[in-house]
């Protein structure tokens, strides 16, 4: 299965530890975004990237998050010192390119809990 | 400030008739718009895109129509079936830009057998 790959599914962590979601894009993908869902509401674009750049990081929160998609290996998405607010759905999608008939194809999320 | 609304947030239909989900837009710069379905624990799966150059597109039961002048999309899903059961988001992006999506809140469809 060429999907998109997300992991871990589920995360636990206490509040001021570190989470580190990572996500593999579909194979030949070289455009990773990640989204987060909070409960009852819909998906929030956080930041776009291309291998080794960011190239839209509007949505990220200013203190705490930060992405990358290096050249070899999956993106991460950071988030430090975890507080309760933090608890979401993470949704990473990759598409072929930027632009028309290129859609997000997206991962089954990784499900942060901060108690 | 929602630049895409989805302003029912559930809606119920029978077995076999049409369901129509109706998604509108503030950003007259939006010029890509996709609607994906997600099932409870699983990401968002595409269903269907739409550029402003066409205002229909057709993939088997599902049809988007596309008002630019209105600023609104809608997705008819003809004949509804309970596996359809799901919640659909509209979202739209400026391809110019690259694909930061503006994802809607969502309406949650139950199609009743």
């Amino acid at each position: 299965n060429a999907g998109v790959m997300q992991n871990p599914r589920h995360l636990v962590r206490r509040r001021g530890q570190e989470a580190r979601l990572r996500c593999s894009p579909m194979k030949g993908h070289s455009h990773v975004y990640w989204y987060r869902q909070l409960p009852e509401e819909g998906l929030k674009f956080m930041v776009y990237l291309q291998k080794e750049n960011i190239i839209d990081e509007s949505g990220m929160p200013k203190e705490r998050f930060s992405a990358e998609f290096p050249k070899e290996g999956p993106s991460i998405l950071r988030i430090q010192q975890v507080v309760r607010g933090d608890s979401a759905a993470y949704f990473c999608a990759s598409s072929l390119r930027q632009g028309d008939n290129s859609p997000l194809h997206f991962g089954n999320g990784t499900r942060l809990t901060v108690t | 400030d929602q630049q895409v609304k989805q302003n029912s947030p559930s809606l119920s239909v029978q077995e076999g008739r049409i369901s129509i989900l109706n998604c509108d837009y503030t950003n007259s710069m939006f010029d890509y718009f996709l609607w994906y379905k997600k099932y409870p624990a699983e990401g968002p799966t595409f269903l269907i895109s739409i550029s402003s150059i066409k205002d229909k597109n057709e993939d088997g039961r599902f049809t988007v129509f596309l008002n630019k002048s209105a600023k609104h999309l809608s997705l008819h899903i003809v004949p509804s079936q309970p596996g359809d059961s799901a919640v659909y988001f509209c979202a739209a992006a400026r391809s110019a830009d690259g694909q930061n999506f503006v994802f809607g809140p969502g309406t949650r469809l139950s199609v009743l057998p």
